[in-house]
């Protein structure tokens, strides 16, 4: 299995907190993924990191902001908790074989983490 | 998940064959994932299409063409464990994911 950690695992916080979640890697991939998973809506790209300090916006980024300060951490913010942000939240990470002007990689799966079940009252 | 197609749930008979279609946007296509999630964990790979055809990685196939926007994972020999929501995923210039298409098995 890839080693990503998502931590904290479950949490639950109230309306209005700021809420950040962690995803570690030790694959030294060069691509990081944030998603949100909701029923009737699937997987949805949050933001991605295509490399340190160097980071890009999904489907579904209003609200959250994301930080890559170093190649193994990946950080979700969600600067201004609301009800409609409570999810399961998986980061995912993907090794490169081609640089696309540093875009997606290619022919590469996503390895994804065990994810954060994220309550919000 | 936009412009991806595949069924809400399907169900099936333990040793039995099922076929789980996908049907997606052909402009700027590069590449069809097919993942597996079990309740309550992560999605997992399952296989990656790139070119026209069938391929085989033992009870699961894959198959994909591009001039039709369509793509169906084939799964043989069915198991209980083969309960799980299977998710298509198209890729371009990023990656999107379908709704996923859940599957039961009836022993």
């Amino acid at each position: 299995d890839a080693g990503i950690t998502q931590s904290p695992r479950h949490k639950v916080t109230e309306t209005g907190t700021p809420v950040t979640l962690r995803c570690h890697q030790t694959e030294n991939h060069r691509y990081m993924y944030w998603y949100r998973q909701d029923p009737g809506h699937g997987l949805r790209l949050i933001h991605y990191s295509y490399g340190v300090k160097d980071t890009d916006k999904g489907e579904v980024s209003d609200g959250y902001s994301v930080s890559r300060s170093k190649t193994e951490d990946f950080l979700l913010t969600l600067e201004s908790a609301t009800s409609s942000q409570t999810s399961v939240y998986f980061c995912a990470i993907s090794e490169s074989t081609r640089d696309r002007g540093g875009r997606w990689p290619v022919n590469q799966p996503q390895h994804f983490g065990d994810g954060t079940r994220l309550s919000i009252l | 998940g936009q412009n991806i197609d595949q069924p809400t749930e399907m169900t099936a008979t333990e040793g039995a064959i099922v076929q789980i279609n996908c049907t997606y946007q052909t402009s700027g296509f590069n590449g069809l994932f097919w993942y597996q999630q079990h309740a309550g964990e992560a999605p997992t790979f399952l296989s990656y299409n790139v070119l026209d055809g069938l391929e085989e990685k033992g009870r699961f196939s894959s198959f994909l063409s591009r001039s039709k926007g369509y793509s169906y994972l084939l799964l043989k020999e069915l198991q209980m464990k083969d309960s799980a929501s299977y998710l298509c995923a198209r890729e371009d210039d990023k990656i999107i994911f379908g709704k996923g298409t859940r599957l039961h098995i009836l022993p």
